[in-house]
């Protein structure tokens, strides 16, 4: 597609409900990132994909989260049983190739995730 | 995680005032550096990629300059407008970890 595509924009979400976030990325984009930023923070590093693999999966916050993407494209965010400190943006970027720094991430719009 | 640091938080102008923030970031390993805009309920966008110690950059009203050696980059607005109301990201790419670390952001407003 032109750009990073997200879905849904905004999630209310009761607490200990599962949530599914879609992440749609440029075509053609190898590299595949996912970060949230809650409430007065910054942006938090979650997972990448190079691929359809995750070699770092060591910014996920606990094992409620999980994340997968097929074909080399979409790419699923999963949180299970959620709670009030998973509310958050959750930001999607790609990039041609992972640590390739010449180009910026092409973000995606967000998805605004409310528990309650 | 690395510390990457941007100062102030938050800041307010008048349209017209020129204004600049900081990137702070470790000055060992430096491989790169990138600033976004993000303006609210858009996506980041990115404006410049950094990696040459002493590297200035340019677009439009805005630039930055890097200094590697002691960690830290400016970004400058001149002549602020409103549709400069933004937070200003930034983003250190670690060597190591090979993954960018980013600030929390400088959120401007600028007041017509």
């Amino acid at each position: 597609g032109a750009g990073v595509s997200q879905s849904p924009s905004n999630k209310v979400t009761e607490k200990g409900k599962d949530v599914e976030l879609r992440c749609d990325p440029i075509s053609g984009h190898t590299a595949l990132y996912w970060y949230r930023q809650s409430l007065g923070q910054g942006l938090e590093f979650l997972i990448y994909f190079q691929g359809n693999s995750a070699p770092d999966k060591s910014g996920l916050p606990s094992d409620r989260f999980s994340a997968e993407r097929t074909g080399g494209s979409v790419s699923t965010l999963t949180i299970q049983r959620t709670q009030q400190e998973d509310s958050a943006v959750y930001l999607c970027a790609s990039s041609p190739q992972h640590g390739q720094t010449l180009y910026g991430y092409t973000f995606g719009s967000g998805t605004r995730l409310t528990v309650v | 995680i690395l510390n990457v640091e941007q100062s102030p938080q938050s800041l307010h102008v008048q349209e017209g005032d020129s204004t600049n923030f900081t990137c702070s970031f470790p000055s060992s390993n430096f491989y790169a550096l990138h600033w976004y805009r993000w303006e609210t309920a858009k996506s980041p966008e990115a404006l410049f990629v950094m990696t040459l110690n002493g590297d200035e950059k340019k677009k439009g009203r805005i630039s930055a300059t890097l200094n590697t050696k002691e960690g830290y980059s400016y970004l400058y607005i001149k002549g602020s407008q409103p549709e400069d109301s933004a937070t200003y990201l930034c983003a250190f790419y670690d060597l190591r970890g090979n993954q960018f670390y980013f600030g929390t952001g400088t959120s401007l407003t600028v007041i017509p």
